[in-house]
C-alpha cells in the first residue's frame, strides 16, 4: 500500500530537548516536504527536498533542521525546541506535479 | 505569499450547496484542493491546471481561471460527510507549496 509512514503521533517534550520526527514514504517519490499546522493559519511549509542531498527552505524554516540522505526518509529535526513549536505537523511526498500524499501527522506539545 | 480563501467557515444543512473561493495575488500555474477531517491528514480532492477547467469528483466540482488568479470549488447537495476543513494549494515556484488557511465546513442533518 502506497503510504507516508510518520512518527510519533504524539510527542510531548521540554524546552532545549533535541528531537527528531520520522517521514518514509514508499512511493520512490523524489519530492518530499514538511509543513506545519496552527489554528486559523493552514498549512504552511518548514522545508521541502527534491531529491536525496537536495532540501531548501520553504515559508517557516527558522529552528528546524532536515536532511534526506536516502530518498525514502526525510526527518525533520528540531535541536533545541521552545514553546511557540508546539504544532501539528505533517509529512508528505508526490511525484512532480502531481498531488501530496500526507502522513498522519504528529501533534507536537514543548512545554 | 499564502491564497486566500472565503468564507473562513460555513454552516450548510444536507442537501445545501456551497461555493469556496481561493485567490492569489502572485500568477497561478495550477491549483490543488484538500479536505481535511479533524485530527486527520489532508486528503487530496483535485488538481486544476492552466487552461481554465472545470474538474468534478462526484457532487464536488471546481474551477480555475488563471487570468483571474482563482480557483472556486463547489459543493453540491452536501452530505453530512463533506463536514471539515477545505483548503487550496499551489506550487508558486513548484517547490514552494503554499496553502489558504482554509475553509471550514459543517454539514447538519
Amino acid at each position: 500500500e502506497a503510504q507516508v509512514t510518520q512518527n510519533p503521533r504524539y510527542l510531548i517534550t521540554v524546552t532545549g530537548k533535541k528531537l527528531t520526527v520520522t517521514c518514509s514514504q514508499n512511493m520512490n517519490h523524489e519530492y518530499m516536504s514538511w509543513y506545519r499546522q496552527d489554528p486559523g493559519l493552514g498549512l504552511r511549509q518548514i522545508y521541502y527536498s527534491m531529491n536525496v542531498e537536495v532540501t531548501d527552505k520553504g515559508d517557516v524554516p527558522e529552528g528546524y533542521k532536515v536532511s534526506r540522505k536516502e530518498k525514502r526518509n526525510f526527518p525533520l529535526i528540531l535541536e533545541s525546541p521552545s514553546p511557540n513549536q508546539t504544532s501539528l505537523y505533517f509529512c508528505a511526498s508526490r511525484r512532480g506535479g502531481e498531488k501530496l500524499f500526507f502522513g498522519s501527522g504528529t501533534q507536537l506539545s514543548v512545554l | 505569499q499564502q491564497p486566500v480563501q472565503s468564507p473562513q467557515a460555513v454552516i450548510l444543512r444536507e442537501g445545501e450547496d456551497a461555493v469556496i473561493n481561493c485567490s492569489s495575488s502572485k500568477a497561478l500555474y495550477s491549483v490543488h484542493w484538500y479536505r481535511q477531517k479533524h485530527g486527520e491528514a489532508p486528503v487530496f480532492l483535485m488538481i486544476l491546471l492552466k487552461g481554465g477547467e472545470q474538474k468534478g469528483h462526484e457532487k464536488i466540482s471546481a474551477s480555475f481561471n488563471e487570468k483571474k488568479q482563482q480557483s472556486s470549488l463547489y459543493l453540491t447537495a452536501s452530505q453530512l460527510s463533506y463536514s471539515g476543513t477545505y483548503f487550496c494549494g499551489t506550487p508558486y515556484n513548484f517547490n514552494k507549496f503554499y496553502f489558504g488557511s482554509g475553509t471550514k465546513l459543517n454539514v447538519k442533518p
